[in-house]
């Protein structure tokens, strides 16, 4: 079955630097590649939704001057979240649909101190 | 916005005993798909049911689809600590996979032995 891959898994990284999450999809094209946050104990939240070669799409509330999203090829796509803070901190997923699959990442845990 | 509800949101059972998951919306869902998450992980697919009325059975897990496909529900026969963990129900919000998942709230299981 189609595979995402997902990395890094686990960042620490210092409030006002900039983090780089990357999804890759293993044996398959990702036309779009959907963005989710999840916070501690709450449900996945779609965050925005990149298409290949054309400007992402943001939920309402994201701001996309911080999630820079970037799909420049079918095979990678990009979350950078910039100027972190520690509210940033959740554990960021990945997912891509064919047909009526949805593959997801395992998953980025952002802690932000 | 296409809102789901789940419920209940947490649920500690002892092994052996059933139990039901709900998921509801007033908005009509092309298809629904029930996922299970464990910690640190991305969510893992379970079932997609797709038509109104639909029944779907996974070994103990049995899943159904309103009739108006705007709920579902999930019902775990004779529960075991295998069984823990967070299930969360989504909307697919169009018929053709372009759309991101609209996730419910999520239930976290805990199946005590």
């Amino acid at each position: 079955g189609a595979v995402v891959s997902q990395h890094p898994s686990r960042v620490i990284c210092k409030s006002g630097t900039s983090v780089k999450i990357e999804c890759r999809s293993l044996d398959f094209q990702a036309t779009t590649m959907f963005w989710y946050r999840q916070f501690p104990k709450q449900s996945l939240m779609l965050m925005a939704t990149s298409n290949e070669g054309s400007k992402a799409t943001y939920e309402q509330g994201v701001e996309k001057d911080k999630f820079l999203i970037n799909h420049a090829s079918l095979t990678l796509s990009t979350l950078t979240v910039t100027s972190a803070h520690p509210e940033d901190s959740s554990f960021y997923i990945c997912s891509t649909a064919l047909n009526y699959g949805y593959t997801f990442g395992s998953g980025t845990r952002l802690t932000v101190v | 916005t296409q809102l789901l509800e789940q419920s209940p949101q947490f649920l500690s059972i002892q092994e052996g005993e059933n139990l039901t998951v709900y998921c509801n919306s007033s908005s009509v869902f092309s298809s629904l798909q029930w996922y299970r998450q464990e910690p640190g992980e991305g969510p893992v697919l379970l079932v997609t049911v797709v038509t109104g009325g639909e029944v779907k059975k996974l070994k103990r897990l049995t899943f159904q689809f309103g009739d108006a496909r705007k709920d579902s529900s999930l019902h775990i026969t004779a529960a075991q600590p295998g069984d823990t963990g967070l299930y969360l129900c989504a909307g697919v919000r169009s018929g053709g996979g372009a759309d991101g998942l609209t996730f419910g709230k999520g239930t976290h299981l805990i199946i005590q032995p």
